[in-house]
């Protein structure tokens, strides 16, 4: 079964550094997604992109933030200067079509980001 | 998005069927009804959705209500996997929608 995977699984960094987080969408999927979840909090959206631009975004989803497709099959999350309240999962997901078929959201298994 | 209210938390005997509740009130005619389930700290993971006609697949049945104001997700026979966090999650109909997730219902699987 296709599945959405990311790297790395755990990242470590020091406040004020530049990280990138990436995921390899289901391959014929069309939207992205990334979301995020606090230690212990909710599952929250952060940003959606389809057709090489961005969708929608959240508030959380800040100068701070850039995603890009640099390819045919990856998709990036760049923080560019890690904050500690940047410390949470961070999830990347994928959508086919817009039809019924393909409503499902099929999520990756996260990257833990902790700043130190 | 429709707002969605489900109990903190539930517990179920393993082999028998887990019911869970949600209550979505305000939602609009062309919303759909999505469950989601997230095992401990794993990427959520899609189970059902339903418009107002009961669903079921290979994981789980969705009962509407006919008024669409609630529904209840149905695991036919609970596993100790199934110990899971469910979020009921209303939305509309696009395919590149965003999920808006609550805090979902914490169901435990009793042995």
């Amino acid at each position: 079964e296709p599945e959405v995977t990311q790297t790395p699984s755990h990242q470590v960094t020091q406040m004020g550094q530049e990280v990138i987080l990436r995921c390899v969408p289901i391959s014929n999927h069309l939207y992205f997604y990334w979301y995020r979840q606090i230690l212990g909090q909710k599952v929250e959206f952060l940003v959606s992109f389809y057709n090489n631009e961005i969708s929608e975004k959240s508030e959380i989803f800040d100068d701070q933030f850039s995603v890009e497709r640099p390819d045919g099959s990856n998709f990036t999350l760049k923080i560019r200067s890690t904050k500690l309240e940047d410390s949470a999962m961070y999830f990347c997901a994928s959508s086919g079509a817009g039809s019924l078929l393909y409503n499902e959201q099929f999520f990756g298994p996260g990257t833990r980001l902790t700043v130190l | 998005d429709a707002k969605t209210t489900q109990p903190p938390s539930m517990d179920c005997a393993e082999g028998r069927a887990a019911n869970l509740p949600c209550n979505h009130s305000t939602i609009s005619g062309n919303e759909y009804v999505y469950w989601y389930r997230q095992i401990h700290s794993q990427g959520p993971q899609y189970i059902i959705h339903g418009l107002k006609n009961n669903e079921t697949n290979e994981m789980a049945s969705l009962i509407i209500t006919e008024d669409r104001k609630s529904s209840t997700l149905i695991l036919p026979h609970a596993t100790l996997r199934d110990t899971a966090v469910y979020y009921c999650i209303v939305r509309g109909d696009f395919g590149n929608e965003k999920l808006t997730f609550g805090t979902g219902t914490r169901l435990t699987i009793i042995p």
